[in-house]
């Protein structure tokens, strides 16, 4: 089974702030197939990014994603009130594994 | 509108059996495969089982397999998770998702509460 790691646990940013999450995976992730999903307390995640850096339809551009092999990011380039959740990558070219989540809180 | 609606969820004793449903709409259901991803309470998440369109392919975590078993009815536009056996430790908020191609999850329900305790 692939572990995926992803860092840090809580990132603490004030608003315009740039985010920067980690996903490390335990093997090369077949064909880049790795996702970022966003949860906002007491609802559902939302797709946000696929294929490692594919935008989701509906995500706005100051989301990305990038990385290759075992080593990837989402990037978030002004933080906006809304974009304060946490964030899951998932790894789906070998079966399907979850990170355990990045908590970006307001600072 | 894609519209995911999850239903069954409940408590139960350990032991126990419980079958989820989940309804569709906004798309052709059958031309999709679908799974099912839970997140224990407090917790991050896990995927439980997927299910090819033509049931020809399913496949579970390892913790969950030969107890959970996963269905669809194409003309009821519906998905199933009929679980067996269940522990404490299954006890989540059960996310009935889109899975495009076998991968990622697209769309999401907003989920049933399952709780397995004595």
């Amino acid at each position: 089974e692939i572990v995926v790691t992803q860092s840090p646990g809580t990132l603490s940013l004030s608003p315009g702030e740039r985010a920067i999450l980690s996903c490390r995976a335990s093997q090369s992730v077949r064909n880049n197939f790795l996702a970022w999903y966003q949860q906002k307390p007491g609802q559902a995640p939302r797709l946000l990014i696929y294929a490692a850096s594919s935008r989701a339809t509906g995500i706005p551009d100051r989301f990305s994603g990038s990385g290759s092999g075992t080593d990837f990011t989402l990037s978030i380039s002004r933080l906006e009130a809304e974009d304060f959740a946490v964030y899951y990558c998932q790894q789906y070219g070998s079966s399907k594994t979850f990170g355990q989540g990045t908590r970006v809180e307001i600072k | 509108e894609v519209q995911l609606v999850e239903s069954g969820g409940g408590l139960v004793q350990p032991g126990g059996s419980l079958r989820l449903s989940c309804e569709v709409s906004g798309f052709t259901f059958s031309s999709y495969w679908m799974a099912w991803v839970r997140q224990a309470p407090g917790k991050g998440l896990e995927w439980v089982a997927n299910i090819k369109q033509d049931e020809s392919e399913k496949y579970f975590v390892e913790s969950v397999r030969g107890r959970f078993t996963i269905s669809r009815d194409n003309a009821k536009n519906s998905l199933y998770l009929q679980m067996n056996s269940l522990r404490v430790e299954d006890t989540a908020v059960y996310y009935c998702v889109r899975d495009v191609l076998g991968g990622h999850f697209d769309f999401w329900g907003q989920g049933t509460l399952v709780t397995v305790s004595s």
